[in-house]
């Protein structure tokens, strides 16, 4: 089981500002199945990122993906008001046990 | 446009089998680009993910649900379901049903908007 760990459990920014938002696996992972997810209250995530790098259909330019091995990282460049919410990373390697990181809560500060 | 969306109980008793269903549109659960995967989400906590199906039937689940989850599809109603037995408060959760993009290398890129499923007697 591959378990994954983000950091911080909360962060408190302000609009405007740069937010950086770790997942570190506990196994390497390739970069071709790690995804991030937003996810705001009352709705279902939507996938922002996959394949570590790749933004998704209609995600803005302001949010990026990094990394490699066991550490990856969500980046968003300027804080929007509509970005405020709970950020979740995941792997999912193929035939194997899929796992989502505890979530990591971007509140404004 | 691709939609899906979670039907079944929102109450079920403890030791009684979870059933939900997903009905998606704008694809099909034929179509051997995706898997379809449910997850779910106790209140106020993170995700889980419970496990995938592909259109030839073949599946996998989170073992540490392994031993109570049943995921079936059903093409001609282009659908796909899930059971899962012998539950308890635990279970309590919102169910998300999914669809996996194999071409992605599987993300989870279109999601039903969940469905409260909840224990009790």
């Amino acid at each position: 089981e591959i378990v994954l760990t983000q950091s911080p459990g909360t962060l408190s920014l302000s609009p405007g500002e740069r937010a950086t938002l770790s997942c570190r696996a506990s196994q390497s992972v390739s970069t071709t199945y790690v995804a991030w997810y937003q996810q705001k209250p009352g709705q279902a995530p939507r996938l922002l990122i996959y394949g570590a790098f790749t933004r998704a259909t209609g995600i803005p330019d302001r949010f990026s993906g990094t990394g490699s091995g066991t550490d990856f990282t969500l980046t968003i460049s300027r804080l929007e008001p509509e970005d405020f919410a709970v950020y979740y990373c995941q792997q999912y390697v193929s035939s194997a046990e899929y796992s989502f990181g505890q979530g990591t809560k971007l509140e404004i500060k | 446009q691709v939609q899906l969306q979670e039907s079944g109980p929102g109450l079920v008793k403890p030791s009684e089998t979870l059933s939900l269903t997903c009905t998606v549109s704008g694809a099909s659960v034929s179509s051997g680009n995706y898997f379809w995967s449910w997850i779910r989400q106790p209140p106020g906590k993170g995700l889980e993910w419970i496990g995938y199906i592909f259109h030839s039937g073949s599946t996998n689940y989170n073992p540490s649900l392994k031993s109570r989850v049943t995921m079936s599809v059903d093409t001609s109603k282009n659908h796909f379901s899930l059971k899962l037995s012998s539950v308890t408060a635990a279970d309590t959760a919102i169910y998300y049903c999914a669809r996996d993009n194999i071409g992605a290398g599987g993300p989870s890129d279109y999601w039903g908007q969940g469905t409260l499923v909840t224990v009790s007697s």
